[in-house]
């Protein structure tokens, strides 16, 4: 088990371009939760998956920006036309998922994070 | 006012003191994540507590639900504690996006 990993750990971009990040959960973690953090901030949620579906998206998740989970193990997010706001760090976590029917909640485990900058 | 709310926000303290950081929330689940950042971003997971009081090393953690608000304190503080601590509460079961606070700074000076 090698945790959560995130490629690239930096990207820096010109404002207008195309920018697409993965993460690759611990494997057999069904869900997978995509936050974003600005400086001197606490992260925010964007989306989650359960498997390979997209169950839940944030209102900061405008139409410029989508995420895929297509075989239910790595996800992608990708940023359309970046503008300088979206410079942040960008934080994919996993969990097992499923146990919540027996009143659990599971911890999350979070990737080292993809930084952003829009130049 | 902030559905997740820390205290303080910055902390500076001496190699050795015993440290407490609040955190009370209004909304989610009745269970509490704690977790360290370190500069550079990465964030570890420290404790997930939904009743009374965990221990792991130097780290105890505490939570009151009646109360929504939870503690960690650090006893014996090692510079190599500085971080920024965040708490974070899940937003239900089968729902666990987390909120999270703005974190607490913590500074520790040898």
């Amino acid at each position: 088990d090698t945790g959560v990993s995130q490629d690239p750990r930096h990207k820096i971009t010109k404002r207008g371009q195309n920018v697409t990040f993965r993460c690759d959960p611990i494997s057999e973690h069904n869900r997978l939760y995509w936050y974003r953090q600005t400086l001197g901030q606490g992260p925010e949620f964007l989306t989650y998956f359960q498997n390979e579906a997209q169950l839940e998206k944030s209102r900061l998740l405008s139409d410029r920006f989508s995420a895929e989970r297509p075989k239910g193990s790595f996800s992608t997010l990708e940023i359309q036309r970046t503008e300088q706001g979206d410079s942040a760090m960008y934080l994919c976590a996993s969990s097992p998922g499923g146990r919540e029917l027996a009143g659990f909640t599971d911890t999350q485990y979070f990737g080292p994070g993809t930084r952003l900058t829009v130049l | 006012k902030n559905e997740v709310e820390q205290s303080p926000q910055n902390l500076t303290a001496q190699e050795g003191e015993f440290i407490t950081i609040n955190c009370s929330y209004s909304v989610g689940i009745s269970a509490l994540h704690w977790l360290q950042q370190h500069p550079g971003g990465g964030i570890v997971s420290l404790f997930m507590l939904s009743s009374g009081k965990k221990k792991h090393g130097r780290l105890i953690a505490t939570i009151n639900i009646q109360e929504k608000h939870s503690s960690l304190h650090i006893t014996a503080s090692h510079p190599r504690d500085s971080a920024v601590y965040i708490c974070a509460v899940p937003f239900n079961f089968g729902n666990e996006k987390l909120t999270f606070g703005t974190g607490t700074r913590l500074t520790i000076i040898p």
